[in-house]
């Protein structure tokens, strides 16, 4: 069955730092997000991919953040300058948007902590 | 986007059907129900999704009332596998809109 892939599983940085994190989404799939989990807190939405621009952000992503799908099948999240409250788990999820189900695959998420 | 309200938390013994109530008093006549399970240290899954009355697929059975303004998720003879946070969603924007999620209810299946 196909997947999401996410690399790397776990990612440690200093604060002031930047991090890409790299996600491979199902090949058909055409609509992207990243969404964020803080430890103990919900899975919070950040980002959705459309045909090569954002359709939709969140408040949470700001200037120090961007995405990329560089080569058609890698789905990037870079943070510019990282900080202490970006550590998280963070999730890269694809839809084919095809289905009336809003049937969103998930990937298995990259911890980031940041020092 | 219906606000949603679930227990935080309940437990259960292998073998048992669980059922998992959200409500959603404020849901629009174009959302749609959707449950999400996350394991610890894992994205969410689907589950189910449905608009009206029970859809039943292999994993869940997913009951709506007529007045939609609630819906239970349900989980026949449980196993120690499926201790996870189960979410309940209840949006019509779009099929291919952002999630949003509440904090779930924690599902813990005890031997």
């Amino acid at each position: 069955e196909p997947e999401v892939t996410q690399t790397p599983s776990h990612q440690v940085t200093q604060m002031g730092q930047e991090v890409i994190l790299r996600c491979v989404p199902i090949s058909n799939h055409l609509y992207f997000y990243w969404y964020r989990q803080i430890l103990g807190q919900k899975v919070e939405f950040l980002v959705s991919f459309y045909n090569n621009e954002i359709s939709e952000k969140s408040e949470i992503f700001d200037d120090q953040f961007s995405v990329e799908r560089p080569d058609g099948s890698n789905f990037t999240l870079k943070i510019r300058s990282t900080k202490l409250e970006d550590s998280a788990m963070y999730f890269c999820a694809s839809i084919w948007g095809g289905s009336s189900y809003n049937e969103q695959f998930f990937g298995p998420g990259t911890r980031l902590t940041v020092l | 986007l219906a606000k949603t309200t679930q227990p935080i938390s309940m437990d259960s013994y292998e073998g048992q059907e669980v059922n998992i109530t959200c409500s959603h008093n404020n849901i629009a006549t174009n959302d749609y129900i959707t449950w999400y399970q996350q394991f610890p240290s894992q994205g969410p899954r689907f589950i189910i999704q449905g608009y009206k009355t029970k859809v039943t697929n292999e994993v869940a059975s997913l009951f709506i009332p007529a007045d939609r303004k609630s819906s239970t998720l349900s989980l026949p003879r449980v196993s120690l596998s499926d201790t996870a946070v189960y979410y309940c969603l209840a949006d019509g924007s779009s099929n291919t809109g952002k999630l949003i999620f509440g904090q779930g209810t924690t599902l813990q299946v005890k031997p």
